[in-house]
């Protein structure tokens, strides 16, 4: 199994949509849980840190299962500017290693108009 | 607030030539460092980590160095490219004594080996 799975997609959605994306991981000491934003030939962003007890930014909510090992990043009212790459990304554990992200390859976005 | 710089912002080399790649943080002190490499269709694969000057953690064995000759100042090196050296290369950094382990990137160096 992998570490970090997520559904590459793409996600075509039209503006206003709903839209959810899923990732799986393998460790069950993973410690932080973050999603990322990459647009395409850019550096990845931070888009949120995602809290046990799930969060919320705006039109972005997170959450964290930790009994199933997923997370989650659902986006309400898609806009045009919300394409991009999704990344989820996981730190292996506390301590010495939990400075090593570990990314998975991304869920493809595109919001049509 | 603290800005991270790379460059070359692009670079095509043929097979067999040295590479070097800098990275350099402002406006924070002491960060740890980091170099990733993101290949077509593939997801970030870290390469390099450093705590501070002159201490650096290889992640892959390949033919890439690094090397942090001052405390925001990381170097990727290589003496001689090969065609899978080709990819998307993040300079990335976090605060030293941070609780949440958010990683902050660079733009990239995008890196064609021919």
């Amino acid at each position: 199994r992998k570490e970090v799975e997520q559904d590459p997609g793409p996600f075509n959605v039209p503006e206003g949509a709903t839209v959810a994306f899923n990732c799986t991981y393998s460790n069950s000491a993973s410690q932080s849980f973050f999603w990322y934003r990459q647009d395409c030939r850019k550096e990845p962003k931070l888009l949120m840190s995602v809290y046990s007890s799930g969060n919320e930014d705006g039109r972005f909510t997170a959450q964290l299962n930790r009994a199933s090992q997923y997370i989650s990043l659902l986006i309400r009212d898609s806009k045009l500017s919300d394409s991009a790459t999704y990344l989820c990304v996981v730190t292996p554990s506390s301590g010495a290693g939990s400075y090593q992200l570990t990314f998975g390859k991304g869920t493809k976005l595109s919001v049509i108009p | 607030s603290q800005t991270i710089h790379q460059w070359p912002a692009t670079l095509v080399q043929p097979v067999g030539s040295p590479l070097s790649l800098e990275c350099t943080v402002e406006g924070t002190s002491n960060p740890n460092l980091y170099w990733y490499r993101q290949a077509a269709g593939r997801g970030l694969q870290l390469l390099f980590y450093s705590v501070g000057i002159g201490q650096i953690s290889s992640e892959v064995p390949q033919n890439l160095s690094a090397s942090r000759p001052q405390d925001r100042q990381f170097i990727l090196s290589s003496k001689k490219l090969l065609l899978s050296d080709s990819g998307f290369y993040l300079c990335a950094w976090s605060p030293r004594l941070s609780i949440t382990d958010t990683q902050y990137f660079g733009p990239g160096t995008r890196l064609t080996v021919l």
